[in-house]
């Protein structure tokens, strides 16, 4: 079974308009993280956010949230007010086992995010 | 504070041969872990060293070797070079309490 799922290929949003990006995982490990990255044609992953498994809010960075529902184990990224150079691919990513010093990183198979004007 | 360094940025080689890229964490970074990136298989973990020793290895052959120096700087070396070793790949920084990987922009290997 995939342990990261992202179902989106492709997302379409207008300029200043917000847009959800979804990220549904699978792990029996109590303790993980989950990640966001971006990343532009340059090829740079730029991390976004993280939330802990055991983060009993949603992480929030700037115009990026991220909406944790765990009992059905999604992690879905949310920008507000998306702007042009938010066009890029973007990654959803676990890491299990964040107390036994594993930090391999499983990613999805991403999403294109294209912001028209 | 400068990012991750990788170098060189590209790379071309034939069949056969090897080739080694190179890896510069964040400054005070002492984990470096480096990731492979195709089209067809998507980002997949190569290994991760910590304080110049091997702590994780992912499911690639033995060709893929890698070491990290006293300075936490990190190489990779690919020997035996095939066609689908064609890849972007890319390094990742973190220090060693926080969850964050930092990324590096990557070496594009294109294999002939």
């Amino acid at each position: 079974a995939q342990k990261i799922t992202q179902t989106q290929p492709g997302m379409f949003v207008q300029e200043k308009e917000a847009v959800t990006l979804d990220c549904t995982y699978d792990t029996s490990d109590p303790s993980y993280g989950l990640f966001w990255y971006k990343q532009p044609s340059s090829g740079e992953m730029i991390f976004l956010i993280y939330q802990g498994s055991y983060d009993q809010q949603n992480a929030t960075e700037g115009r990026y949230s991220l909406n944790f529902q765990k009992a059905r184990k999604s992690a879905n990224l949310v920008i507000s007010a998306s702007q042009l150079g938010d066009s890029a691919m973007y990654f959803c990513a676990m890491r299990e086992g964040l107390d036994t010093g594993r930090r391999a990183l499983t990613f999805g198979s991403g999403t294109r995010l294209q912001v028209q004007p | 504070k400068a990012g991750v360094t990788q170098t060189p940025r590209y790379l071309i080689k034939t069949r056969g041969q090897q080739v080694t890229l190179s890896c510069s964490p964040i400054s005070g970074h002492r984990s470096v872990s480096w990731y492979q990136q195709t089209p067809g298989q998507g980002l997949q973990f190569l290994f991760e060293y910590f304080s110049e020793t091997q702590r994780n290895k992912g499911n690639f052959p033995g060709r893929f070797s890698g070491r990290q120096f006293s300075n936490s700087r990190s190489e990779m070396n690919v020997s035996t070079l095939e066609l689908g070793d064609s890849a972007l790949y890319l390094c990742a920084s973190s220090l060693r309490d926080t969850e964050k990987l930092f990324f590096g922009s990557g070496t594009q290997l294109s294999v002939l």
